[in-house]
């Protein structure tokens, strides 16, 4: 009854730095999703996947990378950490199209400084 | 494009009083639309939907109505309970592959 897992659940990075919010799923989902979680500004899409190999750029996908090589796995990279990316982030699954229901993790807490 | 409207919060109310938090869309075609819950420390969970107009959700004894003739899709609940203090995420599911969510509304309830 794992569902969907984040790891890791808090991260301080400095300006520049690189990291990897990891997001895995065991129900076999095929649709995908990160979203960034701002105060008062609900949640903004930032990439999306269909499938293994398939990606697709959301509303903000500026300064960040994923991958999907598998349909369990789907991180998201950032590669020059700056302080607009301080944010709460949640992964998310569903088994169909995303107008279906959405099981999401526990979000990653990012602080950059 | 589609969008969805939720009234600001946060909203107080003390237990056992009338909740209702307003959310209306934009959309072409005919959208599903959601009701999501977010507990403090938690991810988001799906509360209640609705697929086609005049459908109403219900879960945990929350409802909300689908009207098309308003665009509109408020939550409603008779008597809250302390423990329903979260936030409520109102959200559209149209011809993409991609839900859109409202900007959140926060409720505390006090004893």
């Amino acid at each position: 009854n794992a569902g969907v897992t984040q790891t890791p659940k808090f991260r301080i990075l400095k300006i520049g730095q690189s990291m990897t919010l990891q997001c895995t799923q065991d129900m076999n989902h095929n649709y995908m999703y990160w979203y960034r979680q701002d105060p008062g500004m609900g949640l903004k899409l930032i990439y999306y996947s269909v499938g293994a190999g398939i990606t697709d750029k959301g509303e903000v996908p500026n300064g960040y990378n994923v991958s999907r090589s598998t349909t369990e796995d789907f991180p998201l990279r950032l590669e020059l950490a700056a302080p607009s990316q301080t944010s709460v982030y949640f992964c998310a699954s569903s088994y169909r199209q995303g107008n279906e229901k959405l099981f999401f993790g526990s979000g990653t807490q990012l602080s950059v400084l | 494009g589609d969008s969805v409207t939720q009234m600001e919060g946060p909203v107080t109310l003390s237990e056992e009083a009338f909740l209702t938090i307003n959310c209306t869309y934009t959309a072409t075609g005919y959208p599903s639309l959601f009701w999501y819950v977010q507990y403090p420390g938690e991810g988001l969970q799906l509360l209640l939907k609705a697929t086609k107009a005049d459908d109403k959700g219900s879960n945990k004894g929350f409802e909300a109505t689908y009207r098309k003739e308003t665009t509109s899709f408020h939550l409603e609940k008779g008597s809250v309970q302390v423990s329903d203090s979260a936030v409520y995420f109102c959200a559209l599911g149209g011809s993409t592959d991609k839900l859109i969510f409202g900007t959140g509304t926060r409720l505390q309830v006090f004893p």
